[in-house]
């Protein structure tokens, strides 16, 4: 069962404006969540990460926003450059577990 | 310093056959992950070890299925009897270990095509 969703599979925006990349999960007993990016022919790299007692976290372009009600986080680029295209994936771990749960991706291109 | 480090990058077998992918992960961490991904899912995990030992093989698929750590370092991921469904790419990753939100750092994965 897919406990994290990612229900966009692709986004295409203009560079410098806003990407919001979106994310949703069904278990509960989630406690910390990440974003990771990836590009083709490489392994995902790490982004942004958010625990459950926070419901923001920035790190320069980047902001993760977290709402633990509605089971929902999502990202935000703030502006969106060329080399920001890549999938970026939804990951999610449950408090004191090591093993993350992925959602399935979203494409994100940045047009010129 | 070096990153995790999979070899080999792509590996072509037939259906029924025995294959081994390795991981090297970052020097002094202590944890290491396998997880697999296939055509447009998200990784998903299958082990996880810390130091020498598999702390959880929750996600391993089938007994087909074993990977081991000897010298808590270099892991080696095996497939016995390959079917096509095993056709994926298999990531690695590596963390410090000391804590679950430890960043977990992914080698550029395998990629296995069963025929």
């Amino acid at each position: 069962d897919q406990q994290v969703k990612q229900n966009s599979p692709s986004l295409s925006v203009q560079e410098g404006r806003i990407s919001i990349l979106n994310c949703d999960y069904t278990n509960s007993m989630f406690d910390y969540f990440l974003w990771y990016k990836k590009y083709p022919a490489e392994g995902p790299t790490f982004l942004i990460s958010i625990s459950s007692i926070k419901d923001k976290n920035e790190d320069g372009r980047f902001t993760v926003f977290l709402n633990k009600s509605a089971k929902h986080l999502s990202l935000h680029i703030v502006p969106s450059q060329p080399g920001d295209s890549a999938v970026y994936f939804c990951a999610a771990s449950e408090l004191n577990d090591y093993k993350l749960s992925f959602g399935a991706g979203t494409t994100v291109t940045v047009r010129a | 310093g070096a990153g995790v480090s999979q070899t080999p990058s792509n590996k072509v077998t037939e259906k029924g056959k025995y294959v081994e992918l390795r991981c090297d992960p970052i020097s002094g961490h202590t944890a290491l992950y396998w997880y697999r991904q296939s055509l447009g899912q998200g990784p998903e995990f299958l082990i996880y070890f810390q130091g020498t030992g598999a702390a959880d093989d929750s996600g391993l698929p089938n007994d087909r299925f074993f990977a081991v750590r000897p010298e808590g370092s270099v892991s080696t991921l095996k497939i016995q009897r390959t079917e096509r469904g095993d056709s994926a790419v298999y990531l690695c990753a590596s963390s410090a270990g000391l804590l679950g939100t430890d960043t977990q750092y992914f080698g550029p994965g395998t990629r296995l095509t069963v025929l």
